[in-house]
C-alpha cells in the first residue's frame, strides 16, 4: 500500500469552517499529490508537491491550499469549506524505479460539507 | 495537455464472458498510461501500466491492455469475467515530465458482472 495513510477518514463539517486533511507517508517519496473524486468526473488533481516547501497547483486548485513542512506529511486545507467541496479526497505518492514513475494512492477521506 | 476518454460509464457482462473496457487518450508527448481499479469504499489499486517497454501489458487479476498508437487507445481486457471483478475502472495518462506530472483520469467505467 506504499505506506500512505490519510486522516481523518471521514469528516462532516459546516459551510464556512476551515478543514485540514492530512496525508502521511513512511517511505520518503519526493512527490505527493492531492486529488478529489466526484461522480462523473473521475479523479482531478488539486495540488502536488515536489519536495519540502515546494508545491504547485493542479487542475482544480481554487479554494484549496497545501503545505509540506516535512517530507512525510502533505496537508490539504480548505480555508472556508463550501458544499461544492463535498467529495472524496485521495492522496498519492509517486514511486520511481529507474525512469518509470508510478502513482500509488491512499485510502481516501470522505468529506461532507453541510 | 492530455485527456482521457472512457467509452461507457457502465459495462455489464456475464460471468465467464470477455471483459472489454475502452480507453482513448490524447497527449502531445509520448504517454505513460495506467489502469486503476477501485472496489467499493476503497482507494485506487494499480492494475497495469504502459511505459513504452512493450505494447501488450499484463496486469494483476488476469487483466491485460494493448497500447495502439495509431488508434490512440489503451483498452483493458480480460478473457473470462469473475464476480470479483465488479468494480470501477479508471484509465489515466501522464506526460513525460516525471513526477511533476499529475495523472489525468478518465471518468471511469463501472463494471457489472451478471451471474
Amino acid at each position: 500500500d506504499a505506506g500512505i495513510t490519510q486522516s481523518p477518514r471521514h469528516k462532516v463539517t459546516e459551510t464556512g469552517t476551515p478543514v485540514t486533511l492530512r496525508c502521511h507517508q513512511t517511505e520518503n517519496h519526493r512527490y505527493m499529490y492531492w486529488y478529489r473524486q466526484d461522480p462523473g468526473h473521475g479523479l482531478r488533481l488539486i495540488h502536488y508537491s515536489y519536495g519540502v516547501k515546494d508545491t504547485d497547483k493542479g487542475e482544480v486548485s481554487d479554494g484549496y491550499s497545501v503545505s509540506r513542512s516535512k517530507t512525510e506529511d502533505f496537508l490539504l486545507t480548505l480555508e472556508s469549506a463550501t458544499s461544492s467541496q463535498t467529495s472524496v479526497y485521495f492522496c498519492a505518492i509517486s514511486e520511481s524505479r529507474g525512469r518509470q514513475e508510478t502513482q500509488y494512492f491512499g485510502p481516501g477521506t470522505r468529506l461532507l460539507v453541510l | 495537455a492530455q485527456s482521457v476518454t472512457q467509452l461507457g460509464s457502465h459495462v455489464s457482462v456475464s460471468e465467464g464472458a470477455l471483459v472489454l473496457l475502452r480507453c482513448n487518450y490524447s497527449s502531445s508527448v509520448p504517454p505513460y498510461l495506467f489502469w486503476y481499479v477501485q472496489y467499493p469504499n476503497q482507494g485506487l489499486q494499480l492494475l497495469l501500466k504502459y511505459t513504452s517497454a512493450a505494447t501488450l501489458v499484463k496486469g494483476i487479476n488476469g487483466f491485460e491492455a494493448e497500447f495502439k498508437k495509431s488508434e490512440t487507445s489503451f483498452h483493458l481486457t480480460k478473457p473470462s469475467a469473475h464476480m470479483s471483478d465488479a468494480a470501477e475502472y479508471f484509465c489515466a495518462v501522464r506526460g513525460s515530465g516525471g513526477g511533476a506530472d499529475g495523472l489525468t483520469f478518465g471518468k471511469g467505467t463501472h463494471l457489472i458482472i451478471q451471474p
